[in-house]
């Protein structure tokens, strides 16, 4: 089974700054990389699908890029609702279709 | 508008069995795919189960596999999970999620709000 490797596991910022978010595959995994944002209490919500395709109703400060084994979320410009966790999730070939175990955006 | 709505959750001792219900509105439920996917009260997602949008073709996670069974009525929009021999370590919210297209490959771009399962004696 492919695992999926985030990195860090929490991350401290301030409204307007720029973050960058980690996911590695240990297997390559084409494009077939997902971003997800999940509130406390809440269900994920899905940012990026496909590395890079943002999803419809998602902000355009949200990018995602990568191929292969190595992905990156960026978030432009953090606003106050952006201070979430986030997943990534693999979804090559047939599944399971693993998730990383998350990143914690918080407040600095 | 499309909507999940879990249903099914409980408390119930190791060794049980519980049936999840989702019922889904808002889309050709027939067309798309489904999953099964659960967290830990502080953990992070774990992928449980998906069924391909006609039911034959499913998978399982490992930690899952022989003790679960996922399944589908078509004519009723309404997507299930079997839970047998359950372990302390299912406990979890179970959230259903749907397809966006494909099998997979382009994520879950709708979730239902989640049913609580606790596994305790």
């Amino acid at each position: 089974d492919i695992q999926m490797t985030q990195s860090p596991s929490s991350l401290s910022a301030s409204v307007g700054d720029r973050v960058t978010i980690t996911c590695r595959a240990s297997q390559s995994i084409a494009s077939y990389l997902n971003w997800y944002q999940q509130k406390p209490g809440k269900a994920p919500k899905l940012l990026i699908y496909s590395a890079s395709s943002l999803q419809s109703g998602v902000p355009s400060r949200f990018s995602g890029s990568g191929s292969g084994t190595d992905f990156t979320l960026t978030i432009n410009s953090l606003q106050p609702e952006d201070f979430a966790t986030y997943y990534c999730q693999q979804s090559s070939s047939t599944p399971p279709y693993s998730f990383g175990q998350g990143t914690k955006l918080e407040i600095k | 508008e499309v909507q999940l709505v879990e249903s099914g959750g409980g408390l119930l001792q190791p060794g049980g069995s519980l049936r999840l219900s989702c019922a889904a509105s808002g889309f050709t439920f027939d067309n798309y795919a489904m999953n099964w996917v659960r967290q830990a009260p502080g953990k992070g997602l774990e992928w449980v189960s998906a069924i391909s949008a006609t039911g034959r073709s499913i998978y399982y996670a490992d930690s899952v596999k022989g003790r679960f069974t996922i399944s589908r009525d078509n004519s009723k929009n309404i997507l299930y999970l079997q839970m047998n021999s359950l372990r302390a370590e299912d406990t979890a919210v179970y959230y259903c999620a749907k397809d966006q297209f494909g099998f997979g490959e382009f994520g879950l771009d709708y979730w239902g709000q989640g049913t609580l399962v606790t596994v305790s004696s």
